[in-house]
């Protein structure tokens, strides 16, 4: 198994330009996240998707965009990127969603990050 | 109070050290405590889920105390490969998304 995927590894956009990140599990997880991670920030949620259908704002949404595709895929959008969105871009996966609650189902599994520049 | 608080570090220990990490939280209802471990420019990775009645894997040994809100790992035997920052994450609440802390750098020395 792969696990969770990402793809770009790297990206280097100029301002205003837009791209696309694609992630993907093959785990059989109903509930996908995106996060960012800036020095000295911690991980912060973006967006995440509970169940295939839903997605929903976390704590930093404002420039991003999501797609739940389908089971598998949960991609994300900047639509007009700015230096503020350089970051590393990590999607991850758990079994979800939220009609239990403990270790098992709370696991979140990475992918291997997008590291993104915005000059 | 932020929902999860970590000491920063770095922690700088030989090899062959025991060290201690704490981690307290805010929510008293929070449903599951787990630590993870995030190498340099690498994704998390779950080290080990943390359990009300404390758990043991290998070198490590994670306890939950709820009374108190906090969560701790020991690691005994401290190898070169523990250099690392290690996460401590907690389900807030039910039906909710992870909290993660910021995360304790460890520093291995030979």
């Amino acid at each position: 198994n792969a696990g969770v995927t990402q793809t770009p590894k790297f990206q280097v956009l100029k301002t205003g330009q837009s791209m696309t990140l694609q992630c993907a599990q093959d785990m059989n997880h109903n509930s996908m996240y995106w996060y960012r991670q800036d020095p000295g920030m911690g991980l912060r949620l973006i967006y995440y998707s509970a169940s295939e259908g839903t997605t929903d704002k976390g704590e930093v949404p404002n420039g991003y965009n999501v797609s739940r595709l389908n089971k598998r895929e949960f991609s994300l959008r900047l639509e007009s990127a700015a230096p503020s969105q350089t970051s590393v871009y990590f999607c991850a996966s758990s079994a979800g969603p939220f009609i239990t609650s403990g270790p098992s189902t709370d696991t979140q599994y990475f992918g291997p990050g997008t590291r993104l520049t915005v000059l | 109070r932020k929902e999860v608080e970590q000491d920063p570090g770095p922690f700088n220990v030989p090899e062959g050290a025991t060290v201690a990490f704490n981690c307290t939280y805010s929510n008293s209802a929070s449903q599951s405590f787990f630590w993870y471990r995030q190498d340099c420019r690498k994704e998390p990775k779950l080290l080990m889920s943390v359990y009300s009645s404390g758990n043991e894997d290998g070198r490590f040994t994670a306890q939950l105390n709820r009374a108190s809100q906090y969560i701790s790992l020991l690691i005994r035997d401290s190898k070169l490969s523990d250099s690392a920052t290690y996460l401590c994450v907690v389900n807030p609440e039910r039906y909710s998304t992870l909290t993660f802390g910021k995360g304790t750098m460890l520093l291995v020395s030979p």
